[in-house]
């Protein structure tokens, strides 16, 4: 069955500096997200990619986060200068089309995170 | 304000038994509503999602409810196993092509033996 992959499954960097946090998504899907959840809170919205670019972002997206699908497969979350704040689990997601009123095709698929620590 | 709430915080049930986990929330219009399962350190899986149509829904031992008029859905979990012990999620779907989810901060259940 396919599955959203993440790598690494444990970052861990000094603050002020840049990380690239990865995700391939279902092949077939055309819309991606990422996400974060600090440690004992809720899953948060970061943003949204849709045909090479941002559809929607958050506030918590700011200047510092970057995210981009260099080459068809991969799907990147980028942060410039990371903040002691920033450490979080990353969670991808993809979905495969708009959706119709049918819940599945709103359907999204989660990856298994990516646990950012910064010290 | 958008929001999603969900009771209890927490549960401890025995191996066997059954629970009800709870959901209000304010967002409106929605577009569908999911129940996730978060394993620790692991991404949400999805069990069930409702349309605001729809009052119920299973998935094997879980059943959800849905009434859009108070706003409220409910999972229920039958005869609980070891490996149902997880964080239970409601999330809110905004309607629109981008599919916005808004999270619950959801339901941390313990089965013990």
């Amino acid at each position: 069955e396919p599955e959203v992959t993440q790598t690494p499954s444990h970052q861990v960097t000094q603050m002020g500096q840049e990380v690239i946090l990865r995700c391939v998504p279902i092949s077939n899907h055309l819309y991606f997200y990422w996400y974060r959840q600090i440690l004992g809170q809720k899953v948060e919205f970061l943003v949204s990619f849709y045909n090479n670019e941002i559809s929607e972002k958050s506030e918590i997206f700011d200047d510092q986060f970057s995210v981009e699908r260099p080459d068809g497969s991969n799907f990147t979350l980028k942060i410039r200068s990371t903040k002691l704040e920033d450490s979080a689990m990353y969670f991808c997601a993809s979905r495969h089309r708009s959706g119709t009123g049918a819940p599945r095709s709103d359907e999204q698929f989660f990856g298994p995170g990516t646990r950012l620590t910064v010290l | 304000k958008n929001q999603v709430e969900q009771s209890p915080q927490s549960l401890i049930i025995l191996e066997g038994k059954n629970c009800t986990l709870q959901c209000n929330y304010t967002v409106s219009p929605f577009s569908n509503l999911r129940w996730y399962k978060q394993d620790t350190g692991r991404g949400p899986v999805s069990l069930t999602i409702m349309t605001f149509s729809e009052n119920t829904k299973s998935n094997g031992r879980y059943t959800a409810t849905l009434d859009a008029d108070t706003k409220q859905s409910s999972l229920h979990i039958t005869a609980s196993q070891l490996s149902d012990s997880a964080s239970y999620i409601c999330v809110v779907s905004v309607p629109g092509g981008y599919n916005k989810l808004i999270f619950g901060a959801g339901t941390r259940l313990a089965v013990h033996p």
